[in-house]
């Protein structure tokens, strides 16, 4: 069993603002890191797979870094909108994906 | 495209009974995984199949059985249900292996009493 662990738990955002959350894994034997986004009563919908030491992706609003040598993965949401509201998931793979608990945002209107 | 597809979507179950949670997906996906997830726990892995013909244990496999029927198929078998095996469960499937993107259905909802 990995220990994926995501920070803080929950976060409130004022709609506008910006704000990032933290996915820490084992740094060794890195294989790839999974970002995935869960709205409630949906299901898992991915927003990135990142593989490489420093790599960084973004979609519309919502980015991502990767540090394999320290083990952390940050996201970040840039002028949360209310439909930004969900559970973030990072998911660390070896050869099966290990799943943190989320990070939950709610952005206030 | 369907993408994956769950059945059934909510089950009562009574301690002790048996059902079989159904999975199937159009993607042409080798690999195929059931998550159960549990709040404040995330998704646990129960058991995943990295292509036909073969499953393997995740990291809450007791209680649970599972079969890849074929390419498009992977069931989930509660044999003797408990109380602590209400939760939802997903399955997901990917090309092949953990450098793909998962897809996952929509979920069951099991409560046993």
């Amino acid at each position: 069993i990995l220990n994926v662990e995501q920070s803080p738990q929950s976060l409130h955002v004022q709609e506008g603002d910006s704000t990032n959350f933290t996915c820490s894994f084992p740094s060794s034997n890195f294989y790839a890191l999974h970002w995935y986004r869960w709205e409630t009563a949906k299901s898992p919908e991915a927003l990135f797979v990142m593989t490489l030491n420093g790599d960084e992706k973004k979609k519309g609003r919502i980015s991502a870094t990767l540090n394999t040598k320290e083990g952390y993965s940050y996201l970040y949401i840039k002028g949360s909108q209310p439909e930004d509201s969900a559970t973030y998931l990072c998911a660390f793979v070896d050869y099966k994906l290990s799943f943190g608990a989320g990070t939950t945002v709610t952005v206030r209107a | 495209n369907a993408g994956v597809t769950q059945t059934p979507k909510f089950q009562v179950l009574k301690t002790g009974q048996s059902m079989t949670l159904q999975c199937a997906q159009d993607m042409n996906h080798n690999s195929m995984y059931w998550y159960r997830q549990d709040p404040g726990m995330g998704l646990r892995l129960i058991y995943y199949s990295a292509s036909e013909g073969t499953t393997d244990k995740g990291e809450v496999p007791n209680g649970y059985n599972v079969s890849r029927l074929n390419k498009r198929e992977f069931s989930l078998r509660l044999e003797s249900a408990a109380p602590s095996q209400t939760s939802v469960y997903f399955c997901a499937s990917s090309d092949r292996d953990g450098q793909e993107t998962q897809y996952f259905g929509p979920g069951t909802r099991l409560l046993v009493l």
